[in-house]
């Protein structure tokens, strides 16, 4: 059970980078997948999700209308279009699988972005 | 916005107990999940909805809740469990919400 991220890399404010996350080991489309990220010297910071069917979708107000959540069921992939990139938004990505009702969840690694010119 | 409050550091000396905190106005309706993250290393899963541990964590990890407040305990803190705690919950709209995080420190 697991998720890879990757995609990461420098960018320039107001560029525009895709991240992915490969999953492997568990029923990919029974299950919602977040991603959540880690600003140098700050906190856990929740930025988007998307439900197992990908019909529905979240976002944190600090990245709504300029991120975007999608996935491919049949890739076992879920990706995040981040446009407009502002400083603010470097820092670790993580892709997740959240606990389920048996506590079961999944975190990759994480892919780094960092916003600089 | 909805917001969950945590301490932005506990310390404990070895074999103490360390209560970390966490309020928020839903906590009452909405479960309390509580992550471990050291170092460069991913978060790990403690604590899910309000008190149950997942398998693996040691028992001296518990959680509970009193009206607004989650409160995550770990009894006999050890040295191996400093790091930064994050509680989690969900708003009304059912988006995800992390508190800022409390530094634990044992020594």
């Amino acid at each position: 059970v697991q998720v890879l991220e990757s995609g990461g890399g420098l960018v320039q404010p107001g560029g525009s980078l895709r991240l992915s996350c490969a999953a492997s080991g568990f029923t990919f489309s029974n299950y919602a997948m977040h991603w959540v990220r880690r600003a140098p010297g700050k906190g856990l910071e929740w930025v988007s999700a998307i439900s197992g069917s990908g019909g529905s979708t979240y976002y944190a107000d600090s990245v709504k209308g300029r991120f975007i959540i999608s996935r491919d069921n049949s890739k076992n992939t879920v990706y995040l279009q981040m446009n407009s990139l502002r400083a603010e938004d470097a820092a670790l990505y993580y892709c997740a699988k959240f606990p389920d009702y048996n506590g079961m969840d999944v975190w990759g690694q994480g892919t780094t972005v960092t916003v600089s010119s | 916005s909805y917001e969950l409050t945590q301490p932005p550091s506990v310390s404990v000396s070895p074999g103490q107990t360390a209560r970390i905190t966490c309020s928020g106005d839903a906590l009452p309706r909405k479960y309390a999940y509580w992550y471990q993250q050291k170092s460069g290393q991913a978060p790990v899963l403690v604590i899910y909805e309000v008190n149950k541990r997942p398998s693996g964590i040691p028992e001296r990890f518990s959680g509970s809740r009193s009206g607004t407040m989650a409160t995550l305990a770990i009894s006999g803190a050890q040295v191996e469990d400093e790091g930064d705690y994050y509680c989690y919950s969900t708003d009304s709209d059912g988006n995800v919400v992390f508190g800022g995080g409390t530094k634990l420190t044992v020594l």
